[in-house]
């Protein structure tokens, strides 16, 4: 069965570097996301894309956020100037649907020192 | 508006008895509801959906979901709880029209299961 799969599984920055990460959908699904979850608490949204653009997004995903689809696999969330709490695991996800289940990667946790 | 409350932050149940995990939703749409399963470590896995079909839905490893609009519930149910259930569950709402959708999880219920 063909699934999300999330690079790297584990990564570790030094506050205010750059960091981005990278998700490769399921190759026909059109709707992608991304989430975060920090330690303990529960998971957030934080923007979907769809037709090559945002089309929601939470408060959480300021300018430090972005979203790209560099070519017709990947799709990437960069963060500009990490800061401490930006520390969680992200969950990238797609969808072959607005409405259909959304397939989950298994994550990458993200670790700011 | 859209919002989902899984009534139960934990739950324990016996090995071999029945599980019931609770959701309410409220929403402007009308929504699509999911349940997801997280296993320690593990990304999320989808265990079952409602998109406006039969209100009973089944899903995978026994467990299903009946969606009552009357009551905005869409609580998640197993007859008889297997060691390998233990894991946490979200309640997913979905809801919105074309490329639009606004997607709220719930808070998750945690799944002890005792031998």
């Amino acid at each position: 069965e063909p699934e999300v799969t999330q690079t790297p599984s584990h990564q570790v920055t030094q506050m205010g570097q750059e960091v981005i990460l990278r998700c490769v959908p399921i190759s026909n699904h059109l709707y992608f996301y991304w989430y975060r979850q920090i330690l303990g608490q529960k998971v957030e949204f934080l923007v979907s894309f769809y037709n090559n653009e945002i089309s929601e997004k939470s408060e959480i995903f300021d300018d430090q956020f972005s979203v790209e689809r560099p070519d017709g696999s990947n799709f990437t969330l960069k963060i500009r100037s990490t800061k401490l709490e930006d520390s969680a695991m992200y969950f990238c996800a797609s969808g072959s649907g607005s409405n259909q289940p959304q397939h989950f990667g298994d994550g990458t946790r993200l670790s700011i020192l | 508006a859209q919002s989902v409350t899984q009534l139960d932050s934990h739950v324990s149940v016996s090995e071999g008895t029945p599980v019931l995990l609770r959701c309410n939703y409220s929403s402007s749409y009308s929504p699509s509801l999911f349940w997801y399963v997280q296993h320690p470590n593990k990304g999320l896995q989808l265990l079952l959906k409602y998109t406006s079909a039969a209100t009973l839905v089944k899903g995978i490893n026994g467990f299903e979901a009946e969606f009552k609009k009357s009551e905005t519930s869409f609580h998640l149910t197993k007859p008889s709880a297997h060691m390998s259930d233990a894991a946490e569950y979200f309640c997913v709402v979905s809801g919105g029209w074309g490329g639009y959708q606004k997607v709220t999880f719930g808070t998750g219920t945690k799944l002890q299961v005792i031998p």
